[in-house]
């Protein structure tokens, strides 16, 4: 099976300028999730979907960063407008329900300059 | 809320060496315990983790881990380090009751030397 699949890899914008990260989650898992690192902060969550509803978006950094899952197979991360600040590695990752393991993608390197 | 720490930021062994990498955790309940192991420009992998009944759990790369419930802690053992094991390890906790959030450590960075 196809793992969890993230576009864009890298990306280099310019400050101000929208970014939208992609992704698509394991076939058949309920969950799926926005995480963000950075060598000072580490992993944090950012926000968490059950069946394509968000249930906590409390690690979402401002009013600049929102996320939609419009269907079962695809998200997206928006951060609009961008700010060097933001420049981190975004992963996105997907798990079954009540399973607990988190199957994470190879993640979405934004540098904002 | 569920926190998790991983007191060692870095470590350098030995190829050949033995290995523990340390985490405690901080929850009122027996949480779900991982192992997660990130390659540099990778995503994390599984390594392991431990749900319920045996306390030590194996995992993938010929690591184990072991629940401590006395010590809160799940720390990561490999009796032979090799030059491949070089990589980020990160401990993460999850909330049982079907609530998915988990919570992850700050990683310990890994170095083996020939």
């Amino acid at each position: 099976d196809a793992g969890v699949i993230q576009s864009p890899r890298h990306e280099v914008t310019e400050m101000g300028q929208e970014v939208t990260l992609r992704c698509k989650p394991i076939s058949g898992h309920d969950y799926l999730f926005w995480y963000r690192q950075t060598m000072m902060r580490g992993l944090e969550l950012l926000i968490y979907f059950n069946n394509n509803v968000p249930i906590d978006d409390s690690g979402m950094p401002e009013d600049r960063f929102s996320a939609k899952m419009p269907n079962a197979s695809f998200s997206t991360l928006k951060i609009q407008p961008s700010e060097p600040r933001d420049s981190a590695v975004y992963f996105c990752a997907s798990s079954f329900r009540d399973g607990n393991t988190i199957y994470f993608g190879e993640g979405s390197w934004l540098t904002v300059v | 809320a569920q926190s998790v720490t991983q007191p060692d930021i870095h470590i350098t062994v030995s190829e050949g060496a033995s290995l523990e990498l340390r985490c405690n955790y901080s929850y009122g309940a027996t949480p779900y315990l991982f192992w997660y192991v990130q390659s540099p420009g990778q995503g994390l992998q599984l390594l392991l983790k431990y749900f319920s009944g045996d306390t030590l759990v194996q995992g993938i790369k010929g690591f184990e881990a072991e629940f401590k419930r006395s010590q809160s802690s799940f720390n990561l053992r490999k009796p032979s380090v090799h030059w491949s094991d070089a990589a980020e390890y990160f401990c993460a906790v999850g909330l049982r009751g079907g609530y998915q959030k988990v919570t992850f450590g700050i990683g310990t960075k890994l170095q083996v030397i020939p």
